[in-house]
């Protein structure tokens, strides 16, 4: 298998557009998880799916950003309108139970 | 106050030398995840803990449930072991995740 596949690597933006981060997760996986990484922060859980049902959206940080899981092998992340804040690094991870794997994560800049 | 505590948070080591990592949490737990992120960002699940101790290769975990603490263990510390380790648990409440700052391990050659 691939892994988890994360679209694109790089994204460089100006603030106010809309911005479209893509995952594909491992197939056969039923949990599909976005987490943002800042050197402030940290690593933060945003919002986790399973079944292609979200379970916990607590950690989106406001109504600029949704996700959405149309089927079990594909998800996105979205921020409308996008702020220099938003940037970060933003990995995707997915599994079947406890262990996680993850992709190699969307470089966010927003200028 | 961070439901995940970590320390220490920065770690320079000697090649050979046995490394320990420490993470302490104020939550119920269903479950104990140790990340190692590489500095190039890729992010690796090492162990994932409910009880007890795991073994992989050179690193060992533990987990004290009644402590709510759980240490990493590197042995023959490597190079190549360089990199930040992420203490992560998942509550046994409202399913949600809470994270370390990370330590940030450095091992010389």
């Amino acid at each position: 298998d691939a892994g988890v596949i994360q679209s694109p690597r790089h994204e460089v933006t100006e603030m106010g557009q809309e911005v479209t981060l893509r995952c594909k997760p491992i197939s056969g996986h039923d949990y599909l998880f976005w987490y943002r990484q800042t050197m402030m922060r940290g690593l933060e859980l945003l919002i986790y799916f399973n079944n292609n049902v979200p379970i916990d959206d607590s950690g989106m940080p406001e109504d600029r950003f949704s996700a959405k899981m149309p089927n079990a092998s594909f998800s996105t992340l979205k921020i409308q309108p996008s702020e220099p804040r938003d940037s970060a690094v933003y990995f995707c991870a997915s599994s079947s139970g406890y262990t996680q794997y993850f992709g190699p994560g969307t470089r966010l800049t927003v200028l | 106050k961070n439901e995940v505590e970590q320390s220490p948070q920065n770690l320079t080591a000697q090649e050979g030398e046995f490394i320990t990592i420490n993470c302490s949490y104020s939550v119920g737990i269903s479950a104990l995840h140790w990340l190692q992120q590489h500095p190039g960002g890729g992010i690796v699940s090492l162990f994932m803990l409910s009880s007890g101790k795991k073994k992989h290769g050179r690193l060992i975990a533990t987990i004290n449930i009644q402590e709510k603490h759980s240490s990493l263990h590197i042995t023959a510390s490597h190079p190549r072991d360089s990199a930040v380790y992420i203490c992560a648990v998942r509550s046994n409440t409202g399913n949600q995740f809470y994270f370390g700052t990370g330590t940030s391990l450095t091992v010389i050659p």
